[in-house]
């Protein structure tokens, strides 16, 4: 079981929008900076937001990421059949057992 | 570009010690402020942090996988490695090795290896 919280799976239609939430607690989100990974099928994860709602260079502004409280959220617009991926929140937790963790993962199909 | 590349079997009996290195290129791994990072990912999606080695050779494990943990590191081979010992059917996954940029208010790997499979056979 993860220690942050995400939907299976979400779905739209190309060209609209999704979010994806990312919920956790005072020891992980509601006090570190939140990533957003995004993985494709049989590669590895790849970053798509860090400190919250940055992007590294070469990734498009149709992704996007914002937190509030000890909660992120992923936003993609103008979805592509490309965009269909697993996506993957990720912190560090500052609780007894600190360390690095993740989200269970969202399936993102797009119809 | 740095770019990581995992290596090592892909077959460990349980009980024994599973045995893996990330050669790195296109970057240092003594490079100020990065931390080398092992992650695996089981069958079925989770994804799991095991631990990292700093530039400067401190290390942080999982809690959970602690006690059968060891990190190292060969400046001179430009690579770091994984040592998880006493396997069992439940350390089957794919490891990835991967950078994190050392952001102090999160983790951020923004370089990964392809991933390789580890089957742990009885």
């Amino acid at each position: 079981q993860s220690v942050l919280t995400q939907p299976p799976s979400v779905s739209a239609a190309p060209g609209q929008k999704v979010t994806i939430s990312c919920s956790g607690s005072s020891s992980n989100i509601g006090n570190n900076d939140v990533s957003w990974y995004q993985q494709l099928p049989g590669a590895a994860p790849k970053l798509l937001i860090y400190e919250n709602d940055k992007r590294p260079s070469g990734i498009p502004d149709r992704f996007s990421g914002s937190k509030s409280g000890t909660s992120a959220t992923l936003g993609i617009t103008g979805l592509q059949t490309g965009d269909e991926a697993d996506y993957y929140c990720g912190t560090w937790d500052t609780s007894l057992n600190a360390g690095g963790v993740f989200g269970g993962g969202t399936k993102l199909t797009v119809l | 570009q740095v770019q990581l590349q995992e290596s090592g079997p892909g077959l460990v009996k349980a009980s024994q010690t599973l045995s893996l290195t990330c050669n790195v290129s296109g970057g240092s791994i003594s490079s100020s402020g990065f931390y080398w990072n092992w992650i695996r990912q089981y069958p079925g999606k989770g994804l799991e942090w095991i631990g990292y080695i700093h530039h400067s050779g401190t290390t942080d494990y999982n809690a959970s996988l602690k006690s059968r943990i060891t990190m190292s590191k060969d400046t001179s081979k430009n690579q770091f490695t994984l040592k998880l010992s006493s396997v069992t059917a439940a350390d089957t996954a794919v490891y990835f090795c991967a950078r994190d940029r050392g952001s102090i208010t999160g983790t951020v790997f923004d370089s990964w290896g392809q991933g390789t499979l580890v089957t742990v056979s009885s």
